[in-house]
């Protein structure tokens, strides 16, 4: 059964800083995409990760997959606060039947 | 360009009402999910359909019954609900393996 395991749960960091989330997953799947959910609000889509080695950059934003490591990481440059919000990961599992499994997700809070 | 939309958006029901949650996208898509999402617990599936006629059971079924009215409109029905089942519900659609677009999500209490 696929499980999908993001950390850190809550992540609280200072404007300017670096750092990454990490998502991993348990079974093999070529496709992973990453989320950002405001608070209050429904989820709206980052990245769409294709397959191993797959790298996308969207401002301060960064995705990678790795799919023999079964890692994808979403990294933050030089946080501001409008970053803040909850990223969850999401993995594609059973080629034909479509399903989509979510990590947990990751708090994001970038303070002043 | 309404999306996928979802009703209602709030709901309280007494412990043992049944009740139906409808969603309909207008993207064409061939696939449709309801999704709960808990504090702490992030969106775990609850049913899925691949395509109109088909639907699986996600990683939380019990309780709850689908059904994929045409290919525009999935609905969630819960029989006899339970507090365990206050929660924010998301229907989402997307075409074959691409990425989500979601619902406003609708809000259950369940006392």
């Amino acid at each position: 059964e696929l499980k999908v395991e993001q950390n850190p749960l809550f992540l609280s960091m200072q404007e300017g800083k670096n750092y990454t989330i990490y998502c991993n997953y348990s079974t093999t799947s070529d496709r992973l995409y990453w989320y950002r959910q405001d608070p209050g609000k429904s989820l709206e889509s980052l990245f769409v990760l294709l397959s191993n080695g797959a790298v996308k950059q969207e401002g301060r934003l960064m995705a990678s997959l790795d799919t023999k490591a079964r890692l994808s990481t979403l990294h933050i440059t030089a946080a501001v606060h409008d970053l803040s919000a909850t990223y969850f990961c999401a993995v594609g599992h059973g080629g034909a039947t479509n399903k989509l499994i979510f990590g947990t997700g990751t708090l994001l809070a970038v303070q002043p | 360009n309404a999306g996928v939309t979802q009703t209602p958006k709030f709901q309280v029901l007494k412990t043992g009402q049944s009740m139906t949650l409808q969603c309909a996208q207008d993207m064409n898509h061939n696939s449709m999910y309801w999704y709960r999402q808990d504090p702490g617990m992030g969106l775990r599936l609850i049913y899925y359909s691949a395509s109109e006629g088909t639907t699986d059971k996600g990683e939380v079924p019990n309780g709850y019954n689908v059904s994929r009215l045409n290919k525009r409109e999935f609905s969630l029905r819960l029989e006899s609900a339970a507090p365990s089942q206050t929660s924010v519900y998301f229907c989402a659609s997307r075409e074959t393996n691409e990425k989500l677009f979601f619902g406003s999500g609708t809000q259950l209490s369940v006392l």
